[in-house]
């Protein structure tokens, strides 16, 4: 089965700053998606940033960009010039490449705290 | 494109009450998934439907829970003899349905079994 973990369940990172979140996973296939979704504080969560595994280029969306290493089944979050809005829970997700198998694998989550 | 609307955001009851949440999805978006997430957790999946025929279920779907799309449009999700245990967040997301379509989710219908 299919598992994704976050190991900091909490980050902090000051107002301009560059902050990584980190993330790994475990699959026994070699074509999945990855994700990044982003679920402010009572307000409903929103895709970030998406990598699919047969790209080895890291995807990037603006500020957001990740570093996917599929040998070492790792994908971290950077996020740059960090902002107040980007304060958030923040969860890794995975998906299998076949339609039909359509559910998303969710890690426990990264609270992030933005610092003034 | 007004997003996936989900009805109502909170619901306390009492154990052993039924209680049944509905999610309207983005329109035209054929892919409709059910999540739950309890605190300090991420969201698990439950179920997902394309159209009106429910594809697949989770173990966590216990015989307690039952989900419907009847015209493949809005989907209800009914929890019968509600136990705290099912204290959660209870979210829905619609996809178009397509390989790798992005799964928009809804505000979420937080339950508090007392």
């Amino acid at each position: 089965a299919q598992t994704v973990t976050q190991s900091q369940p909490e980050m902090s990172v000051q107002e301009a700053e560059t902050v990584t979140l980190s993330c790994t996973y475990d699959t026994s296939e070699s074509d999945y998606y990855l994700f990044w979704y982003k679920q402010p504080p009572s307000r409903q969560m929103i895709l970030v940033i998406r990598q699919e595994a047969y790209k080895q280029q890291n995807a990037t969306e603006n500020r957001f960009s990740v570093n996917f290493q599929k040998a070492a089944k790792s994908f971290s979050l950077k996020i740059s010039d960090s902002q107040l809005g980007d304060a958030a829970m923040y969860f890794c997700a995975y998906r299998r490449i076949m339609n039909r198998d359509d559910k998303i694998i969710f890690g426990k989550g990264t609270r992030l705290h933005i610092l003034p | 494109d007004t997003g996936v609307s989900q009805d109502p955001r909170h619901k306390i009851t009492k154990r052993g009450q039924n209680v049944t949440f509905r999610c309207d999805p983005i329109s035209e978006h054929n892919r409709l998934y059910w999540y739950r997430q309890t605190l300090g957790q991420g969201p698990e999946f439950l179920t997902y439907f394309q159209n009106e025929a429910q594809l697949e279920k989770s173990r966590l779907l216990s015989d307690r829970f039952s989900a419907e799309r009847p015209k493949g449009s809005f989907s209800t999700l009914e929890i019968q003899r509600t136990e705290q245990g099912d204290s959660a967040m209870y979210l829905c997301a619609s996809s178009l349905g397509l390989a790798a379509d992005t799964q928009y989710f809804g505000p979420g219908t937080r339950l508090t079994v007392l």
